[in-house]
């Protein structure tokens, strides 16, 4: 099976810009989530979808937003870019549902430089 | 952000020693995942552990899930330089989001 893929793999955006980065889970895969990774904070939970839903958040502010396709693709977007956004942003699928699927599986992560 | 306290957060060794790392937190975990992850590249998932006690070996790999599940550890046998990376615990309570450990930066000197 091919791995979770993300795109692009390097970005390079101007403050008070937006951006999408996309994400493609394993074939089978219906959760995608999506963590924010900085020297400083390490890896920090953004949000989950699970069946085009969010079913889970965290503690981010409005500019980031993501969504979930029917074919279990994941778009996350950020709006109003600042420099503390800059970071690798990661993708990662798993099973998903309530009996298993407890295991995350990560892309290779794009890295977003804001200046 | 919650994170877990992940120790130690680096270490420096001879090829051929043993490495251990562990985790720690205040909360009760349901799940233990152990990641690696090399430079410019997401983290790869090593070991998965879902039951306190639970040890479970990947290789010269070896985790364990704590018998309090509040804490666990991973162990590396005979360090070769390819081990070189960093590594992350990551926690799984009754939600579906994971809690990440801010990682162990290992180098192995050859």
């Amino acid at each position: 099976k091919a791995g979770v893929t993300q795109t692009p793999r390097y970005l390079i955006k101007t403050r008070g810009q937006q951006v999408t980065l996309s994400c493609s889970p394993i074939s089978g895969h219906r959760s995608v989530s999506w963590y924010q990774q900085t020297p400083g904070q390490g890896l920090q939970f953004l949000f989950e979808y699970f069946s085009e839903t969010q079913r889970n958040k965290g503690n981010f502010p409005g500019r980031f937003s993501g969504r979930q396709f029917s074919n279990s693709r994941s778009e996350m977007n950020v709006s109003t870019l600042e420099l503390g956004d800059s970071a690798l942003y990661l993708c990662a699928s798993s099973p998903g549902g309530t009996t298993g699927g407890n295991e995350q599986f990560f892309g290779p992560g794009t890295r977003l430089t804001v200046l | 952000g919650q994170q877990l306290n992940q120790s130690p957060q680096s270490m420096f060794i001879q090829e051929g020693e043993d490495v251990s790392m562990n985790c720690t937190s205040s909360s009760i975990f349901n799940t233990w995942l152990w990641y690696k992850q090399d430079p410019g590249e997401g983290p790869v998932l090593l070991i998965a552990l879902y039951k306190a006690g639970e040890l479970t070996s990947n290789g010269r790999l070896t985790a364990q899930f704590g018998i309090t599940r509040k804490d666990s550890f991973l162990n590396i046998s005979a360090s070769i330089p390819s081990d070189v990376g960093i590594y992350f615990c990551a926690g799984r309570h009754s939600s579906y989001k994971l809690i990440f450990g801010s990682g162990t930066r290992l180098l192995v000197r050859p």
